[in-house]
């Protein structure tokens, strides 16, 4: 079964630091990567995805990930922080399920923006 | 832009009552899932379904059940609500699995309390 490992529970970075978010994960078969962006109270917004080409992603907002098959990696990053960053970020890995795929998030980062 | 709405933003139910939580996507997608998020736990798949009268068991089915009588909605019902289902509910729906249009979207979520 594939999982997911987000070893930051919570960052805080300063506005206009640079910002790296750690995703890790298990899957037998290329993986499908996707990072998703939680602000207070609401649903889950779809910052980025990687189905396969290109390894570094772009994404909206000014995040782009990088995927790392060697280390089975999809760090988030970001060049300089904005305060309305601050918001609880997912990385997903999706797997081809019955008639669909699934996805299997991590336990997220909550990250925290000091202006 | 695709439109997933669900039918409360907040409700508060009692013990042993019965409860629908009701999911509607305007984008004529085959795919609906509802997942639940608990801090510290992330999100974790109850149910999904791939079509009309379709349900497949994600990894917390158990003291829930589904029902998708029409393409665009997606219910899910607790047949007696249990004080360790208060949580924050989510749905997403998703197109048919087609190369970079895997992809889920999610509503704004229903957070439930059960007293």
């Amino acid at each position: 079964a594939q999982s997911v490992t987000q070893p930051d529970i919570h960052i805080t970075v300063s506005e206009g630091a640079s910002l790296e978010l750690s995703c890790n994960y298990s899957y037998g078969a290329t993986p499908y990567l996707f990072w998703y962006v939680q602000s207070p109270g609401q649903g889950l917004q779809l910052l980025l995805k990687y189905f396969s080409g290109d390894t570094l992603v772009q994404g909206i907002k000014g995040f782009e990930a990088e995927f790392k098959r060697s280390q089975s990696s999809f760090n988030l990053r970001k060049p300089s922080v904005h305060w309305s960053d601050a918001a609880e970020y997912f990385c997903a890995v999706g797997a081809r399920g019955a008639g669909s795929y699934q996805l299997t998030f991590g336990k997220g980062t909550k990250l925290s923006v000091i202006p | 832009d695709v439109k997933v709405t669900q039918s409360s933003r907040y409700l508060v139910k009692r013990t042993g009552e019965k409860v629908f939580l009701e999911c509607v996507q305007d984008m004529d997608h085959e795919n609906m899932f509802w997942y639940r998020q608990d801090p510290g736990l992330g999100l974790r798949l109850i149910y999904f379904s791939y079509d009309v009268k379709m349900k497949e068991k994600g990894d917390i089915p158990e003291g829930y059940s589904v029902s998708r009588e029409k393409k665009e909605r997606f219910s899910l019902i607790l047949e007696s609500a249990s004080t360790n289902q208060t949580s924050m509910y989510l749905c997403a729906s998703s197109p048919l699995p087609r190369q970079s249009q895997e992809t889920q979207y999610f509503g704004p979520g229903t957070r439930l309390l059960v007293l």
